[in-house]
């Protein structure tokens, strides 16, 4: 099943307009991870934050972490149109067995329009 | 150069057939991954391994076998079994432990013809 259901499914903004993008998850988390796929691609992983930090820069990307709502919003500021991608939350779980799987949501398609 | 190479890049399979899709990574990496990708959808995890000579069942594993022989290679075969094997798959490889970041290859698109 998938961890994280991102929010809205799809954004379109103008060139140099902040785009902002949640995530939000079921179970306790170790960390959330934040990934870029380019149309037709593979994955590229943009930051981490582990489940003990309330917030992380990079860039022109700032990163939110809610535990006690299980949601994350990821906010890119003055985008650009090499900026338009899909964005997919990702979780790596707390489970008995230190299991380290992976696991995705379904992600948020940003456009951004010159 | 370092990375993780899947190939094909796309592939046409006749239903019936089993057709295996090859990942391989030189990044030392001893944990690798596959997902399936459908149009407007997620990731969803059909295999992983953290180890050589171990693999564990994703969330949808029916219908697919993956091996982990050496440490570079995790081949998936899609089995016939698998009813709608239509999907771009990627294969992904990191370090052990939960906060590593994941390498992702460029895909396989497989078509079902």
């Amino acid at each position: 099943s998938q961890q994280g259901e991102e929010d809205p499914q799809a954004l379109s903004i103008q060139e140099g307009e902040n785009a902002t993008m949640n995530c939000s998850y079921k179970t306790s988390i170790n960390n959330l991870q934040w990934y870029r796929q380019n149309s037709g691609r593979g994955l590229v992983h943009l930051i981490l934050i582990r489940s003990n930090e309330r917030e992380k820069h990079s860039g022109r990307l700032r990163v939110t972490l809610d535990t006690s709502k299980k949601s994350s919003s990821l906010l890119i500021t003055a985008s650009r149109a090499a900026d338009t991608a899909s964005y997919f939350c990702a979780t790596v779980p707390l489970t008995q067995g230190g299991s380290e799987k992976l696991v995705f949501g379904k992600g948020t398609k940003l456009t951004v329009n010159p | 150069d370092g990375g993780i190479t899947q190939s094909p890049k796309y592939l046409f399979r006749k239903e019936g057939q089993n057709v295996t899709l090859s990942c391989e990574q030189n990044l030392n990496h001893d944990a690798m991954y596959w997902y399936r990708q459908d149009p407007g959808q997620g990731l969803r995890l059909i295999y992983y391994s953290q180890i050589v000579n171990d693999f564990q069942k994703g969330d949808i594993a029916e219908g697919y076998s993956v091996s982990r022989e050496k440490k570079e290679s995790f081949p998936l075969t899609v089995t016939s079994a698998q009813k709608n094997p239509t999907a771009f798959y990627l294969c992904a490889s990191g370090h052990r432990g939960a906060e590593t970041e994941a390498f992702f290859g460029q895909g396989t698109r497989l078509t079902v013809v």
